[in-house]
């Protein structure tokens, strides 16, 4: 599986855009990369994914670099209940096992 | 409401006492797994089923079983529980089409 990495930890404040970067070096052409979230308590959450282009949701968007080594989830308007541990993991397309790593913890203060 | 459950949500049990911890979902999901959550080691991948008797090996089988008789069921069987099995389980779901996962709230289980 290719490996991503991500931030240990981000702080934002409420209201204001966050940006939680990934970079994944290795990543193959067949690999979806793709966002989950674990709120505190609580199983985690799909966000959002995307192979090439920019992807948005209702929850986030989704900024894929060209060469695709990196990519960037943007909350454009945090509030207190995006406080949570993102995950970025690559996805082979046909796959389905997530490979967790330790993700991003995201803290936002009112 | 599309979800997964699971039950119990939480188990304080001894060594050696077998348990059953289910999970059901009721999307009509094909694929189902397994996942248990340590600190400093993230989620890891126990048993998956791709649907209905077909069953195989994630990344840390040892020690559990699984079963899948009926599409909305998938249990994590526990023959003979260590210290070692102390973890948060989580059971996900998903149609072979789609990429979202849906995970069930958890279950938190203690061995002693």
């Amino acid at each position: 599986d290719a490996k991503t990495t991500q931030p240990n930890s981000m702080e934002s404040n409420e209201e204001e855009p966050v940006h939680l970067p990934c970079n994944h070096s290795t990543i193959s052409g067949t690999d979806y990369i793709h966002w989950y979230r674990q709120l505190p308590s609580q199983g985690p959450e799909y966000v959002i994914h995307g192979l090439t282009s920019n992807v948005n949701n209702r929850m986030a968007s989704l900024a894929i670099a060209e060469d695709r080594k990196s990519s960037t989830l943007i909350l454009h308007r945090a509030t207190l209940r995006d406080a949570a541990v993102y995950y970025c993991i690559l996805l082979r397309e046909g796959a389905q096992k997530l490979v967790f790593g330790q993700g991003t913890r995201l803290t936002i203060n009112p | 409401e599309a979800q997964v459950t699971q039950n119990p949500r939480y188990l304080i049990t001894v060594t050696g006492k077998k348990l059953t911890v289910t999970c059901s979902q009721n999307m009509n999901h094909e694929y189902m797994s397994w996942y248990r959550q340590d600190p400093g080691l993230g989620l890891r991948q126990i048993y998956y089923s791709m649907n209905v008797e077909v069953t195989d090996k994630g990344d840390v089988p040892e020690g559990y079983k699984v079963s899948r008789k009926e599409k909305r069921n998938f249990p994590l069987i526990l023959e003979s529980p260590s210290p070692n099995q102390t973890s948060l389980y989580f059971c996900a779901s998903s149609n072979e089409r789609s990429y979202e996962q849906y995970f069930g709230p958890g279950t938190r289980l203690t061995v002693t």
